[in-house]
């Protein structure tokens, strides 16, 4: 089945780039997506990539997809405290069910 | 306009007794999914549902059950809790096309 893994902890100065890093398992996912979830809320959708494309950009978030490596990552450009969250990237397995990762806390220094 | 609706947001049960939550889905939307969310996890697949019918289950015991109602809403039952039941239960509502979820804010079981 399909596994998705990410490192679980990442500190970035604020002002800064984030690069949260993903890898899966599924080639067949035809999208992949990058979920955000602060404390005590639900998952929010950031952005998501069709799997014919390798990169997307949507205002300070761009999204690099390899497929022939399964890595997928989001960048943050001019990282804000208002970004301390985690991050989840998640794909679709063989049945079309959506994935997730474990997470990715990203932390926000001064 | 609303979001996914889940109710109830808290709720406390103990071992043995049988839990119901609810979901309401964007308008408009067929598509409904749940997941647990244990501390410190990403949100494990539980069910999905479309059109009333059941379109997937993950690996859980048969003491979870779903169903989806004509008006797109939902129902996630889960009976004999255990201890380890205890978790963030989110559902999402989705496009077939796209499948991208938009998720409720979710309701935090916790089993004593």
């Amino acid at each position: 089945g399909e596994d998705v893994e990410q490192s679980l902890f990442l500190s970035v100065r604020e002002g800064d780039s984030s690069v949260i890093n993903c890898t899966y398992t599924d080639s067949s996912s035809t999208y992949l997506y990058w979920y955000k979830q602060e404390p005590g809320a639900g998952l929010q959708l950031l952005t998501y990539i069709f799997s014919n494309m390798d990169m997307k950009q949507d205002q300070r978030l761009t999204v690099l997809l390899n497929k022939k490596d399964k890595h997928l990552s989001l960048r943050i450009a001019d990282t804000q405290t208002g970004d301390s969250a985690i991050y989840f990237c998640a794909g679709q397995n063989r049945d079309d069910k959506i994935i997730f990762g474990k997470g990715t806390r990203l932390h926000i220094l001064p | 306009d609303a979001g996914v609706t889940q109710s109830p947001t808290h709720l406390i049960k103990t071992r043995g007794q049988h839990v119901t939550l609810r979901c309401s889905p964007i308008s408009g939307h067929k598509s409904v999914s749940w997941y647990q969310q244990v501390l410190g996890q990403g949100p494990q697949f539980i069910f999905q549902y479309y059109e009333k019918e059941e379109r997937g289950r993950g690996n859980f015991p048969d003491r979870f059950s779903a169903r989806q109602f004509p008006n797109y809403s939902s129902e996630l039952n889960v009976n004999a809790l255990l201890l380890g039941d205890s978790a963030l239960y989110l559902c999402a509502s989705s496009f077939p096309s796209t499948g991208e979820l938009f998720f409720g804010e979710g309701s935090r079981l916790t089993v004593l």
